[in-house]
């Protein structure tokens, strides 16, 4: 049984570019939230989607902006990159959108902003 | 809104002492806890969970948590660590009515023999 699977594991791009990070959830996980851990720092959420909605944003600006598929998979777009963009970009995902579901993570798509 | 504060940023010890790595946390309503490991290069794993009942909570590799309700904690506790032990470690809570995590800044524990 797959976990969660995130692409790509690392990339580069620059100032003022755009980039979109997949994940893939766990099997039989229906609800996908993205997190941003900058280095040194404790995960910081991001949004959730469920049912192909965004349900819950964290704070961050518009740039950052998100989609769920049919599949359940989902898709993190982050425009007009700034330096500060540069982190470990988290997936996770579980079977419903309450706390009481265990939220399995991937290994990050690591993000570098030149 | 909810805040976790870990009150230990590095917590160095050595091979089969005990340890408590140290997690308050704040909420204007009722939370769930957790506390994850990440270990270098890797994303994070559930250590243990509080959601309701006892409050001493068993997790896996001989790791336990206690919540206090009046003072507001849940610190991770193991009695005997390994080398393999050494990673970060985060608290984190979310509300009982929606699944956002909101985490602490982690705690690096470093095993030395």
């Amino acid at each position: 049984d797959a976990g969660v699977t995130q692409s790509p594991t690392h990339l580069i791009k620059t100032r003022g570019q755009q980039v979109t990070l997949r994940c893939s959830p766990k099997s039989g996980h229906d609800t996908v939230s993205w997190y941003q851990q900058a280095l040194g720092q404790g995960p910081q959420f991001i949004f959730q989607y469920y049912e192909e909605e965004e349900r819950q944003r964290g704070n961050f600006p518009d740039r950052f902006s998100g989609h769920q598929f049919p599949n359940y998979s989902s898709e993190l777009n982050v425009n007009a990159l700034l330096l500060g963009d540069s982190a470990l970009y988290l997936c996770a995902s579980r079977d419903g959108p309450s706390g009481t579901g265990e939220l399995f993570f991937g290994e990050g798509s690591r993000l570098t902003v030149l | 809104a909810q805040s976790v504060t870990q009150l230990d940023s590095q917590v160095p010890v050595f091979e089969e002492a005990p340890v408590e790595l140290r997690c308050n946390y704040s909420s204007s309503v009722s939370v769930y806890l957790f506390w994850y490991v990440q270990y270098p290069n890797q994303g994070l794993q559930l250590l243990l969970k509080y959601l309701s009942g006892s409050t001493l909570v068993k997790g896996i590799n001989g790791f336990e948590a206690e919540f206090n309700k009046s003072q507001t904690s849940f610190h991770l506790r193991k009695p005997s660590v390994h080398i393999s032990d050494t990673a970060e470690y985060f608290c984190a809570v979310c509300g009982t009515s929606y699944g956002k995590l909101t985490f602490g800044q982690g705690t690096i524990l470093t095993v030395h023999p």
